[in-house]
């Protein structure tokens, strides 16, 4: 599976959006991105993920390069309870050759949102 | 109440006394993993399990060991806890590789 790049940090203001950056230059044709959270010591928790078109949830925006070597995660209205780790991960879809089952999380970006 | 559990939350022990942490799953996911999360390192992955009878390492499994008898569970070992092992411990599961991961809630474990 494919490693990403992530900034270590970012600052948010309330109510304005948080646009996470990932690099993810060396991912392959059948790679997703995926997005998880992680508040305090608590459990990851999903987010969002796509393959290569845009997508939105209730939660966030994803959006994905055309030749897929980066995306960036979008909360619209970032509040304080979306301060968090932001991990950024490739995994292979399905269950071909080509799919170790390894998952390389990396550090994330710790997003802290400011009133 | 679709859920991963492990057990126990905390657990503190003595280095060379031998521990097993529980995981369990109540979703019928092929796919199982534990993680370790240290200050500064982020989430490493120490073994996964594709499916029952299918296990591999992931990048830190020295001092580990696991278990997949059957489909719900994933039990870790330490057969010999030592201090570096300290550390807060993660188990997930999904569906296969294009289905979110679920995660537990965490065992903190302290190794003396």
């Amino acid at each position: 599976d494919a490693k990403t790049t992530q900034p270590p940090s970012m600052d948010c203001a309330e109510g304005r959006a948080a646009n996470l950056p990932c690099n993810h230059s060396t991912i392959s044709g059948n790679e997703y991105v995926y997005w998880y959270r992680q508040i305090h010591s608590q459990g990851p928790q999903y987010i969002i993920h796509g393959l290569k078109n845009n997508e939105t949830n209730e939660m966030a925006s994803l959006i994905i390069t055309e030749d897929r070597k980066s995306s960036t995660l979008i909360l619209p209205h970032a509040t304080l309870r979306d301060t968090a780790v932001y991990y950024c991960i490739v995994r292979v879809g399905g269950w071909g050759s080509g799919n170790t089952g390894k998952l390389i999380f990396g550090q994330g970006t710790t997003l802290q949102v400011k009133p | 109440e679709a859920q991963v559990t492990q057990n126990p939350r905390y657990l503190i022990t003595v280095t060379g006394k031998k521990l097993t942490v529980t995981c369990s799953q109540n979703m019928n996911h092929e796919y199982m993993s534990w993680y370790r999360q240290d200050p500064g390192l982020g989430l490493r992955q120490i073994y996964y399990s594709m499916n029952v009878e299918v296990t591999d390492k992931g990048d830190v499994p020295e001092g580990y060991k696991v278990s997949r008898k059957e489909k719900r569970n994933f039990p870790l070992i330490l057969e010999s806890p030592s201090p570096n092992q300290t550390s807060l411990y993660f188990c997930a599961s999904s569906f296969g590789g294009r289905s979110p991961l679920h995660f537990g809630n965490g065992t903190r474990l302290t190794v003396t």
